[in-house]
């Protein structure tokens, strides 16, 4: 069970948009930046998306990120066959102790 | 260029202990905190522990306090992950990350993982 809830999938026809959610508590979202992270199969997790709504170098304008009170929202626009991957939020949590990082449990986006 | 490259994971018995070694290159160690993440076969990712950029904070995830101890030699770029009374349910593969910014802030870069399976 995932500190941070996020759907198990998605799926949008090719050149179509898709918005993946992130829901949180006031003890993580509601207290700290959040980022997004694409996972293709069988490699490491890559950085989209830091403090909430930056994006990295390299990483096109079509993947965007947003928050909103203990939620928040990956966007992906113009989607191509080279977006299916899993796709992770992350944040830290400053209600277990000295705080702890905590991470959705993904959700597998298919272009259909 | 960044790279993270790991190493230590094999095949180990339930109670048994491994340490798990990352050797980072491409930018000013000491500078960036770490963290270690695992993914067990199938499942998502859990964020394992982190260290300050100079090894005087440590952070655990609930599931291995007391059991996982996080270290740094800022001297040799190497970060370190101690595991003992090692589980079943720690079988995954432990990835290297280092941090953006900040400890509570986003990872910028990941290694390739290593694979720690933890069976009789």
């Amino acid at each position: 069970q995932s500190v941070l809830t996020q759907p198990p999938s998605v799926s949008a026809a090719p050149g179509q948009k898709v918005t993946i959610s992130c829901s949180g508590s006031s003890s993580n979202i509601g207290n700290n930046y959040v980022s997004w992270y694409q996972q293709l199969p069988g490699t490491a997790p890559k950085l989209l998306i830091y403090d909430n709504n930056k994006r990295p170098s390299g990483i096109p304008d079509r993947f965007s990120g947003s928050t909103s009170g203990t939620s928040a929202t990956l966007g992906i626009t113009g989607l191509q066959t080279g977006d299916e991957a899993d796709y992770y939020c992350g944040t830290w949590d400053v209600s277990l102790s000295a705080g702890q990082g905590v991470f959705g449990g993904g959700t597998k986006l298919t272009v259909l | 260029e960044v790279q993270l490259l790991e190493s230590g994971g094999g095949l180990v018995q339930p109670g048994g202990s491994l340490r798990l070694s990352c050797a980072a290159s491409g930018f000013t160690f000491n500078n960036y905190a770490m963290s270690w993440v695992r993914q067990a076969p199938g499942k998502g990712l859990e964020w394992v522990s982190g260290i300050s950029g100079s090894g005087g904070s440590t952070y655990y995830a609930d599931s291995v306090k007391g059991r996982f101890t996080i270290s740094r030699d800022n001297s040799k770029n190497t970060l370190n992950l101690q595991m003992n009374s090692l589980r079943a349910e720690d079988t995954a593969v432990y990835f290297c990350a280092k941090a953006k910014d900040y400890i509570w802030g986003a990872i910028d870069y990941w290694g390739q993982g290593t694979l720690v399976t933890v069976s009789s």
